[in-house]
């Protein structure tokens, strides 16, 4: 089983500022397949990334992925109001396995 | 327009039965695999359990195997997930998730559509 841990658990930063997040395997994620998620509250989960780098229909190019093999990267170029969320990646092709989890603020 | 709709969550007591559905339109229900995710009150998300298009591919988390048991009726465009021997830590707002693929020899894509949960709480 992979195990994916998320970092930091919680980025607190301004509208305008750039947000890196990490995630890192517990083993290799053969194929990139590993996705970002984005969680408001009282909504459910909405995919932003699949393939470590491909941006799914509708979000916006702040997003980006990168990595590969363990480690990975979620960055947001420049926070929007609307950006201050949870944010989860997925290990998907085998058993799909979630990260903990890493809440962007406001500051 | 893709929907997946929740239903048949509730209160239920340590040890009983509970059954939940998604109810799922907008798109060929029997081309993709089905999964049911859930997330406790103020916690992550979890992955519990997915089914194939043909339902010859079905995996389980761990920690529900031999508990919960994943079906779909691609006639009723509707998603299962019957839940026996049910803990306190259960307890969580169970997603219907649509994957990208058909989930042939288990392999799972990504999950592009989620529906809005049905709350299940597990309590004497």
């Amino acid at each position: 089983e992979i195990v994916l841990t998320q970092s930091p658990g919680t980025l607190s930063l301004s509208p305008g500022e750039r947000a890196t997040l990490s995630c890192r395997a517990s083993q290799s994620v053969s194929s990139s397949y590993l996705a970002w998620y984005q969680q408001k509250p009282g909504q459910a989960p909405r995919l932003l990334i699949y393939g470590a780098s491909s941006r799914a229909t509708g979000i916006p190019d702040r997003f980006s992925g990168s990595g590969s093999g363990t480690d990975f990267t979620l960055t947001i170029s420049r926070l929007e109001p609307e950006d201050f969320a949870v944010y989860y990646c997925q290990q998907y092709g085998s058993s799909p396995g979630f990260g903990g989890g890493t809440k962007v603020e406001i500051k | 327009e893709v929907q997946l709709v929740e239903s048949g969550g509730g209160l239920v007591q340590p040890g009983r039965s509970l059954r939940l559905s998604c109810a799922a339109s907008g798109f060929t229900f029997d081309d993709y695999a089905m999964h049911w995710v859930r997330q406790a009150p103020g916690k992550g998300l979890e992955w519990v359990s997915g089914i194939s298009w043909n339902s010859g591919s079905i995996g389980y988390a761990d920690s529900v195997k031999g508990r919960f048991t994943i079906s779909r009726d691609n006639a009723k465009n509707s998603l299962y997930l019957q839940m026996n021997s049910l803990r306190a830590e259960d307890t969580a707002l169970y997603y219907c998730a649509k994957d990208l693929g058909y989930g042939g020899n288990e392999v799972w894509e990504y999950f592009d559509y989620w529906g809005q949960g049905t709350l299940v709480t597990v309590s004497s």
